[in-house]
Formats: C-alpha cells, structure tokens, sequence
C-alpha cells in the first residue's frame, strides 16, 4: 500500500542536542519526498524535499536523504535551538494530486 | 506576497447548518487542495482540483463538497456539518510543476461542530 510512518512524539531535547524524526514510506514507483515543519497556530510550510533516490533536501541546517534501499527520508540536524519547537510531517505524493502525511512528530526543545 | 487565504479562521456552528469556509490563492496556481488535521492521525486529504471546473476526491470526502469556478477560490462546504467534522481544516495550493513542487498551506480553520 502507500503509506508514511514516522516517530511517534512528543520528543524533547536541549538546546544544541542532535536531532533524529525517523520516516519510512511504501510505495511502488519512486515518490517525491518532502519534510513539512508547522510552528504554534500556523499552517504547514515546507521545510525541505528530494525528488529521487540518493537525494539530499537540506534547509536551515535540516537535512534528509532519500534512501531507496531503507525506504527512508530521516530528518536530522546537528543541533537544535528553541525556535526549533514544532510539528514535523513527513509526506509523500501519490501519483500526481494526492499526498500522504505522517501522523507528525511534535518537537520541544529546552533552553 | 504569496499566500494561500482561508476564512474563517475558527468557526463554532450546530449540527446540520450549512456552512461554507472559503479558500483563496493569489499565485495563479492551478492544483488546490483540502486537508484535515486531527490528533494522531496527521493530515488527511479531503478534496483536491486539478483546475478550473475539475475536481477528484481524496481520502476522505465523505460529508464534504467542493467547487472551483475560478483558478483562485476553492471553497469547503459542508451541507449537513456533524460532531465527527470537528477538525482543524487547511488549504493548500501547489505550484504548476507537477507533484514535486511544494504545497504552499492557509493558516488553517479550527472548525467545532456541536
């Protein structure tokens, strides 16, 4: 089936710690892949994509890898500051109009 | 700017009154959207149009219409709203590249359903 499965929250780190949202997908055929950040009270935006295999997407220190053999598209970044502090989805397209989301990971980081 | 405007941005109404939330996108974009969120189940997609006058169902369409007479307004109606619509709704439009263009998202409508 398609589906996208990602960590479940809420995960809290400190300031500076290392950040790992895990995401797998199924598909048949390649998706695209895209990371989706929604901070308090606002809408998502896109935080980054890849488009085909071995892809790095990479946005304000955020990076994700598109793993063709792990069916995986992990969201990592070195270290995190409090205004880091949102909900993190992980999508895919279907075909060309649909999307499937993650359940979201929500993500509060200490001062 | 780019945006994607959604009305109202929350909204309390009863069981069974028509109501509409309406959806707006200035960047001439032809693929729009309509998603709800709810606590561990992510964004689900409602509706989506590929254009003016061409609408397809998502996910989860029970209980939801949709219209696209123009490229920048895709309105949400719900005609007999229930409890189980109770959700945080978005609308999203995409730019004209295909599937892996990014989706640009309203601000969202916290719709409760008494």
């Amino acid at each position: 089936g398609n589906s996208v499965t990602q960590m479940e929250g809420p995960v809290t780190l400190s300031e500076e710690a290392f950040l790992t949202i895990n995401c797998t997908y199924t598909a048949t055929g390649y998706p695209s892949l895209f990371w989706y950040v929604q901070y308090p009270g606002e809408g998502l935006q896109l935080l980054l994509k890849a488009t085909k295999a071995d892809d790095k997407g990479s946005n304000k220190g955020f990076e994700a890898t598109y793993r063709k053999e792990t069916t995986s598209f992990h969201l990592e970044k070195g270290s995190v500051q409090v205004s880091d502090s949102a909900v993190y989805f992980c999508a895919r397209n279907s075909g060309t109009y649909k999307y499937i989301f993650g359940t979201g990971t929500r993500l509060k980081v200490l001062a | 700017e780019a945006q994607v405007t959604q009305n109202p941005r929350y909204l309390i109404t009863v069981t069974g009154k028509k109501l509409t939330v309406t959806c707006s996108q200035n960047m001439n974009h032809e693929y729009m959207s309509w998603y709800r969120q709810d606590p561990g189940l992510g964004l689900r997609q409602i509706y989506y149009s590929m254009n003016v006058e061409v609408t397809d169902k998502g996910d989860v369409p029970e209980g939801y219409k949709v219209s696209r007479k123009e490229k920048r307004n895709f309105p949400l109606i719900l005609e007999s709203p229930s409890p189980n619509q109770t959700s945080l709704y978005f609308c999203a439009s995409r730019g004209n590249g295909g599937f892996g263009e990014k989706l640009f998202f309203g601000s969202g409508t916290q719709l409760s359903v008494l």
